[in-house]
């Protein structure tokens, strides 16, 4: 049981290139999350898909798509890098929690990728 | 929009002490989190608190959600060099989840 994967795990781009971060979970979970983590701002939530065929934007969308290909797999990609896009990212799953209570997850995170954009 | 405040934001204390880290909110959330973080790693989660009032204890480490779950604590008894990491508190609204920016401490051995 992996849980959940990132590929790259550190990624060097030039302003202008894409790329495409990729995410995978083996909990069989059904919503998963891409995050970054920028110092002082702790984690924001770029875009989630609560369930396979749904994505909605976070709090700080611009500049990245999504696509959450199956169950197992959400990915992020970046169509035109820009140096503010420099950051570490964080893929998540979330699972519900049996716990009588209505409406409560608890979220797993996959390792990170380290991007910088020169 | 910030809706979790940490504190202290920095801790730095000797092999043995006790310490207290705070999450507050004027929000009330499903359920609360707590993850460690180390360097160069991702979150990996603590505990999941979802009563209000509840108290979960890890060995040495005891969390609390606040009676309105709105806020929470954790507490370190008799601190050891591997407590040392970034914690992190996440407040949970259905599938969403919002977070602290985080408290970094440091045990010195």
């Amino acid at each position: 049981n992996a849980g959940v994967t990132q590929t790259p795990k550190f990624q060097v781009l030039k302003t202008g290139q894409s790329m495409t971060l990729q995410c995978a979970q083996d909990m069989n979970h059904n919503s998963m999350y891409w995050y970054r983590q920028d110092p002082g701002m702790g984690l924001r939530l770029i875009y989630y898909s609560a369930s396979e065929g749904t994505t909605d934007k976070g709090e700080v969308p611009n500049g990245y798509n999504v696509s959450r290909l199956n169950k197992r797999e959400f990915s992020l990609r970046l169509e035109s890098a820009a140096p503010s896009q420099t950051s570490v990212y964080f893929c998540a799953s979330s699972k519900e929690l049996a716990s009588g209570m209505s409406s409560s997850y608890e979220q797993y995170f996959g390792p990170g990728t380290r991007l910088t954009v020169t | 929009t910030q809706l979790l405040e940490q504190s202290p934001q920095f801790l730095s204390i000797q092999e043995g002490e006790n310490l207290t880290v705070y999450c507050n909110s004027s929000s009330v959330f499903s359920s609360l989190q707590w993850y460690r973080q180390e360097p160069g790693e991702g979150p990996v989660l603590l505990v999941t608190v979802v009563t209000g009032g509840e108290v979960k204890k890890l060995k040495r480490l005891t969390f609390q959600f606040g009676d309105a779950r709105k806020d929470s604590s954790l507490h370190i008894t008799a601190a050891q060099p591997g407590d040392t990491g970034l914690y992190l508190c996440a407040g949970g609204a259905g599938n969403q989840f919002y977070f602290g920016t985080g408290t970094s401490l440091t045990v010195i051995p």
